[in-house]
């Protein structure tokens, strides 16, 4: 069965020092792989996504995530942290082979960036 | 502007009082899904619909129903809330290919007492 583990509950990180949140997988088949940001009282925002192709995706906002097939991690990256990103960060993969179009969430990192 | 948009954002409910949770989306999508997010479960799938009147179980689906008479709408209908009802509701979209990401609605919170 697909899925999605998201190791850590909370990633601190001072302004301007790069910051990765992480996220492991387990699908068989491809990979389609989400990352979504959910800011306080608001709904998910689509960050980025890898289906094919360069290992480095960047998305929105400055964030990147980088595809390893051999480890299985598709982990959020960002070179300088902003005040503004903290929020909570969650890692999707798409449900294959089935065709559910679920996505299935890991359970969340949040993300608390100091001044 | 596109968006999915769901009402009511926020509710308060009794056990056994029924409730629909509306969503529309105007971006034509043909895939609409209702997920709801747990503290530490992240976010499960409710029901899922890939067109209209095609709708189908997704992973926590007892104590839900859900139609789909025209594209853009998918509500979700709860017969007789219970407490482990209490939840934040979102509403999703898509277009069908696996590739594609999906928008969500800003959420419905629901307490049932």
């Amino acid at each position: 069965a697909q899925s999605v583990a998201q190791p850590e509950d909370q990633v601190n990180v001072a302004e301007g020092n790069p910051l990765t949140v992480k996220c492991t997988y387990s699908v068989s088949g491809n990979p389609y792989l989400f990352w979504y940001v959910q800011y306080p009282n608001r709904g998910l925002q689509f960050l980025l996504k890898y289906i094919t192709g360069d290992n480095l995706v960047k998305g929105s906002y400055g964030f990147e995530a980088e595809f390893n097939k051999s480890q299985t991690s598709f982990h959020l990256k960002k070179p300088s942290a902003l005040v503004s990103d903290s929020a909570l960060y969650f890692c999707a993969v798409r449900d294959q082979p089935g065709n559910t179009g679920k996505l299935i969430f890991g359970q969340g990192t949040t993300l608390q960036v100091k001044p | 502007e596109a968006q999915v948009t769901q009402n009511p954002r926020y509710l308060i409910t009794v056990t056994g009082k029924k409730l629909t949770v509306t969503c529309s989306q105007n971006m034509n999508h043909e895939y609409m899904s209702w997920y709801r997010q747990d503290p530490g479960l992240g976010l499960r799938q409710i029901y899922y619909s890939m067109n209209v009147e095609v709708t189908d179980k997704g992973d926590v689906p007892e104590g839900y129903k859900v139609s789909r008479k025209e594209k853009r709408n998918f509500p979700l209908i709860l017969e007789s809330p219970s407490p482990n009802q209490t939840s934040l509701y979102f509403c999703a979209s898509s277009q069908l290919r696996q590739s594609d990401e999906q928008f969500f609605g800003p959420g419905t919170r629901l307490t049932v007492l």
